[in-house]
């Protein structure tokens, strides 16, 4: 069964830095794409980042782009998002993913979420 | 960038036929995919690929895409459908989701 596992969140003053975690098993990790996704209180789901089964192509939204980088360890099958220069809008429920593979982007499995609270 | 829209609320009697749109521009030229999010939960694909159901997901669930509007629809709805719904596409290089629909099964 597909289990993805998110970690490292918390509060975080504006202008700091975070790392999230999503340990992944019951799949072969390294097969698949995967992506972050977030979600702000009371609000909808907004797409992160993207990035490729190996590592070496990741995409990101416009407003996290060049403050937050997506990265993987295939062989502990560990997803990452380093979150620097983190400002009030960034406070979300952070959703890691995993891409369905297909004709289409999508995402056929979601972790629980780790929460990431800006604030001074 | 690119836009999806959705209908904030929808209602529906149980045992009713519950439709939920998205529209974006020619959303029918691309794959739009469906998922669920009971209050507290992580969201569940429910479609993808316009129309396609994952294994589990019931019957009574359908969807199409043509034009410029995708459509979920949930036959003889229940209680438990109860959620949010998102639609979402891939575009110039974006995962994009709609700004969800909260089905009330009243």
């Amino acid at each position: 069964e597909v289990h993805l596992v998110e970690s490292g969140g918390g509060l975080v003053q504006p202008g700091g830095s975070v790392r999230l975690s999503c340990a992944a098993s019951g799949f072969t990790f390294s097969k698949f794409w995967m992506h972050w996704v977030r979600q702000a209180p009371g609000k909808g789901l907004v797409w992160v980042a993207r990035i490729n089964n190996d590592g070496s192509v990741a995409t990101y939204a416009g407003s996290v782009k060049g403050r937050f980088t997506i990265s993987r360890d295939n062989a502990k099958n560990i997803l990452y998002l380093e979150m620097n220069s983190l400002r009030a809008e960034d406070a979300a429920l952070y959703y890691c993913a995993r891409e369905f593979g297909g004709p289409t982007v999508v995402s056929d499995y979601w972790g629980r979420g780790a929460l990431v609270t800006v604030s001074s | 960038s690119y836009d999806l829209t959705q209908s904030p609320s929808v209602s529906v009697a149980p045992g009713q036929t519950a439709t939920i749109t998205c529209s974006g521009d020619k959303l029918g030229d691309t794959h739009v995919s469906w998922y669920q999010q009971e209050t507290g939960q992580s969201p569940v694909l429910v479609i993808y690929e316009d129309s396609k159901r994952p294994s589990g997901i019931p019957e009574r669930f359908s969807a199409s895409n043509s034009g410029n509007t995708a459509t979920l629809t949930i036959s003889e709805t229940q209680a438990m459908d109860e959620a949010d719904y998102y639609c979402q596409a891939w575009a110039s290089n974006t995962m994009v989701f709609g700004g969800g629909t909260k089905l009330t099964v009243l």
